[in-house]
Formats: structure tokens, C-alpha cells, sequence
């Protein structure tokens, strides 16, 4: 049973740039949520998908957007790139979105570097 | 804002017990307290989760008491492989009831031969 996998491993672009990175969840996983984690700071939540749809965001301006599809895969879009973007993006499954005690599963990631 | 706090840095040698605390003064009644383990340019990988008292599993234990205000993550004669960032935090259930991890800083636990 693969678990959460993301693609693609490594990605460079330069500022003003849009960047789509891709996660597929556990088997038997229905949530996706997206997080990023600048260097040497803890992962900050960016928004939960479960049933095509956005459930949570975090403190994101709009230029991160997303999308859920049947399969329960997710893509994580973001436009306008700026160096600050530069981060490892981490997508997290669970399960269910309606259960408080759900556990998130983390995939490898993915390195974005914007010059 | 995270919910947690906990020590920046811990130093630890081979074999030892090693226990990390972390404050969670503002815990809501329906979180629970999770532990996940980070390695340089990893995911973060699920050690533990509990609501009260103690929980033990085949790598951890976690112990919180009764006001469930802080917890301790303890790990039982660490190794070499346990140098990692372990990161202590609390749910956060939105109005849908849908749920979302906030993540702290972390705790850089080195361990020494």
C-alpha cells in the first residue's frame, strides 16, 4: 500500500512564475490538507480539501489555490511566484474530515525554489 | 499562531531516556495532543496521539496529566536515528467540525554516541 506520494520531488522557477505541485493520498484517505515549511520553521497549515472541496485555509493570500478531484488527489497551485515562496510543500492525508482524532499522513514533499 | 510551545533544542546520548515537554495552556476539550518526528527534508512521520493520562506504543510513550495543559513525549533508549525535530501539537476544529494541525517550531533533539 503506497502511501502519500507528491510530484514532483524538486522544482526551480523564477518570481512571477505559476507552479502546480501534485499529491496523491494513502488508499482509503478522503482528506488533503497542504502545508508549507519554509526553512528551519515548523510546517504552517495552508488548506484542508475533502470532498472537492476547500473546508479550512490558513493565512494564504489568494495566489494559493487548489484542487480536489474524484480520486481524492489534490493539486496545489500558486501564481504570481515570489522568492518568499521558496519552501518544502508537504501534503498530509487522513481518513475522514469530520473526526478531531484523525491522524495526517505526510508525504516527502515537494522543494520549490523561486529565483 | 501556535498552540504549543516547547523547547528549542534538547541534547542526549546513546541509550539514554530522553523527555520533551511541551505547554499547551489554551488546549480546546475535543483536541488531542499529537507527537510527529521530522527528518531534514522529510514529511513529518506520526509518533503518537492521546487525549489523557498515558499512551504507549512500540516507539514512544506520552504522558498527560489530568488538566491537560502540557504533555511529555518520552522515548526509551534513544539511538542515533532518533537526531530529529519532534513537534508537539494540538488540533484545530473548525466550525465544520473539519481539522487541521498547527505546527510550532519544534524541538531539535541531538543525540550523541
Amino acid at each position: 500500500d503506497a502511501g502519500v506520494t507528491q510530484s514532483p520531488t524538486h522544482l526551480i522557477k523564477t518570481r512571477g512564475q505559476q507552479v502546480t505541485l501534485r499529491c496523491s493520498p494513502k488508499s482509503g484517505h478522503d482528506t488533503v490538507s497542504w502545508y508549507q515549511q519554509a526553512l528551519g520553521q515548523g510546517p504552517q497549515f495552508i488548506f484542508q480539501y475533502y470532498e472537492e472541496e476547500e473546508r479550512q485555509r490558513g493565512n494564504f493570500p489568494d495566489r494559493f489555490s487548489g484542487h480536489q478531484f474524484p480520486n481524492y488527489s489534490s493539486e496545489l497551485n500558486v501564481n504570481a511566484l515570489l522568492l518568499g515562496d521558496s519552501a518544502l510543500y508537504l501534503c498530509a492525508s487522513s481518513p475522514t474530515g469530520l473526526e478531531s482524532t484523525d491522524t495526517q499522513y505526510f508525504g516527502p514533499g515537494t522543494r520549490l525554489t523561486v529565483l | 499562531l501556535a498552540k504549543t510551545t516547547q523547547p528549542i533544542s534538547m541534547d542526549s546520548y546513546e541509550g539514554q531516556e530522553v523527555n520533551i515537554t511541551c505547554s499547551h495552556n489554551n488546549i480546546a476539550t475535543n483536541d488531542y495532543i499529537t507527537w510527529y518526528q521530522q527528518f531534514p527534508s522529510q514529511g513529518p512521520r506520526f509518533i503518537i496521539q492521546g487525549y489523557k493520562t498515558k499512551v504507549t506504543n512500540e516507539v514512544a510513550s506520552l504522558f498527560i496529566p489530568a488538566d491537560r495543559k502540557s504533555s511529555t513525549l518520552s522515548l526509551p533508549r534513544v539511538s542515533l536515528s532518533d537526531t530529529a525535530v519532534y513537534y508537539c501539537l494540538v488540533g484545530d476544529t473548525g466550525v465544520d467540525s473539519s481539522y487541521k494541525l498547527i505546527f510550532g517550531s519544534g524541538t531539535r533533539l541531538l543525540v550523541r554516541p
